[in-house]
């Protein structure tokens, strides 16, 4: 039973674009949500999180919304960089301190 | 810039060996978590600890894998023996007791177990 879900495994957009990711989730008792991004051989990089509390969240150029009806979060990158060519993860949490729950990620291509 | 600490980077080992791996988490964070990422999956939880404390291992397959905190610093992963399907990338993640729910990653061993 996945908790969390990124249904699209990968995204191509062209440099300078938006870039959207999606992820959905179940357990109405997440109340904490986060990015990670992460290159081949690293560790998940923290990107931006959202508290349940709040529908956005900005820093820089990383948008993150929150749609608690629906169950549903994406993260907006706006422009898109070739740098920002990476897997990226949603995880939720249900309580403070409390394990992260993660979908399965989105690769995310960015060509020049 | 503060970070979590992990060693090896990489491991080979062959199935029935005992492998450990070490983690060391941004100084005063209280607690830390070990994942296991299998190639095209999410991270899965292990086991957290708070302090020396386990707080959730019900993850943890402990007929053959071990977590310690001894002194609430450091952690040592052991798997023994290994099998051929533990083999995945292993991370260490530690986040401040109090505050935000941001945990913050190593750069995780990945184990091949041949």
């Amino acid at each position: 039973d996945q908790q969390v879900k990124q249904n699209s495994p990968s995204l191509s957009v062209q440099e300078g674009r938006i870039s959207i990711l999606n992820c959905d989730y179940t357990n109405s008792m997440f109340d904490y949500f986060l990015w990670y991004k992460k290159y081949p051989a690293e560790g998940p990089t923290f990107l931006i999180s959202i508290s349940s509390i709040k529908d956005k969240n900005e820093d820089g150029r990383f948008t993150v919304f929150l749609n608690k009806s629906a169950k549903h979060l994406s993260l907006h990158i706006v422009p898109s960089q070739p740098g920002d060519s990476a897997v990226y993860f949603c995880a939720a949490s249900a309580g403070a301190g409390n394990m992260l729950t993660f979908g399965g990620g989105t690769r995310l291509m960015v060509k020049p | 810039e503060a970070e979590v600490a992990q060693s090896p980077r990489y491991k080979i080992t062959e199935k029935s060996q005992a492998v450990a791996f070490w983690c060391d988490p941004i100084s005063g964070h209280a607690t830390l978590y070990w994942y296991r990422q299998i190639l095209g999956q999410g991270p899965e939880l292990l086991v957290q600890f708070q302090d020396e404390s386990v707080v959730d291992d019900s993850q943890l397959p402990k007929d053959r894998f071990s977590a310690e905190r001894l002194k609430g610093v450091d952690s040592t992963l052991k798997i023994q023996p290994a099998e051929l399907g533990d083999s995945a990338m292993y991370l260490c993640a530690s986040r401040v007791a109090g505050v935000a729910d941001t945990q913050y990653f190593g750069p995780g061993t990945r184990l091949t177990v041949l």
